[in-house]
């Protein structure tokens, strides 16, 4: 079965420190990736997403994720965090074929301390 | 540009009564999505419409649960009659096309609580 997993549930840092939210999917998912990310009382947000090409994509607020196809990851990572980026961030797969479903993971929360 | 929004932003009701979700996409989005998150689970697809076709209703976990679409707009998803395990929190989404590059846009989501 197609599965997408975050090995995380909650990662607590500190703020300006750097953070790695890790993503793993099964290799007969459709390679294309998502990070969303839901800050609270909000909808979900496209982070990035990587489609083909670069493996290495970057949001506009300083993330960035890495596809790797042989260890079938897509870690979220920033080298320095703010307390704004306090969220729930959730990994997507989406399925091939005639419909674009999208296959999540459990999420991570995120929390920054001062 | 108004984003995804859905209606209501909260709701609960008693085991075995009716409720009806509402969602209106993004302008033009020919496609619209709706996803289910249980409390502490990932969050699930549940159908996809092209327009007011379901195109996919493969995650609709049993026929309490029923989705139109009409015209093509707004979509609704009611849930008769209502069971403890359907609490969570359901998403719409919208995209304007079903491709590779599509990127799907979500909305606030509902909250529904069964007791």
């Amino acid at each position: 079965a197609q599965s997408v997993t975050q090995l995380d549930s909650q990662v607590p840092v500190f703020e300006e420190a750097p953070v790695e939210l890790r993503c793993n999917y099964s290799s007969s998912v459709s390679v294309y990736l998502f990070w969303y990310v839901q800050y609270p009382n909000q909808g979900l947000q496209l982070l990035l997403k990587y489609l083909s090409g670069s493996t290495l994509v970057e949001s506009i607020n300083g993330f960035e994720a890495e596809f790797n196809k042989s260890q079938t990851s897509f870690h979220l990572r920033k080298p320095s965090v703010h307390i704004s980026d306090t969220a729930e961030y959730f990994c997507a797969a989406q399925h091939g074929g005639a419909t674009n479903k999208l296959i999540f993971g459990t999420g991570t929360l995120l929390a920054v301390q001062p | 540009e108004a984003g995804v929004t859905q209606f209501p932003s909260h709701s609960v009701i008693e085991k075995g009564q009716t409720v009806t979700l509402r969602c209106d996409p993004i302008s033009g989005h020919d496609n619209l999505y709706w996803y289910r998150r249980v409390m502490g689970k990932e969050i699930k697809f549940l159908l996809h419409f092209v327009k007011e076709s379901k195109q996919d209703e493969s995650g609709m976990p049993n026929n309490r649960f029923l989705a139109e679409r009409t015209g093509g707009t707004y979509s609704t998803l009611k849930v008769q009659p209502a069971e403890l395990e359907d609490s969570g929190v359901y998403f719409c989404a919208s995209s304007q096309w079903a491709g590779s590059t599509d990127t799907q846009y979500f909305g606030p989501g509902t909250r529904l609580t069964v007791l």
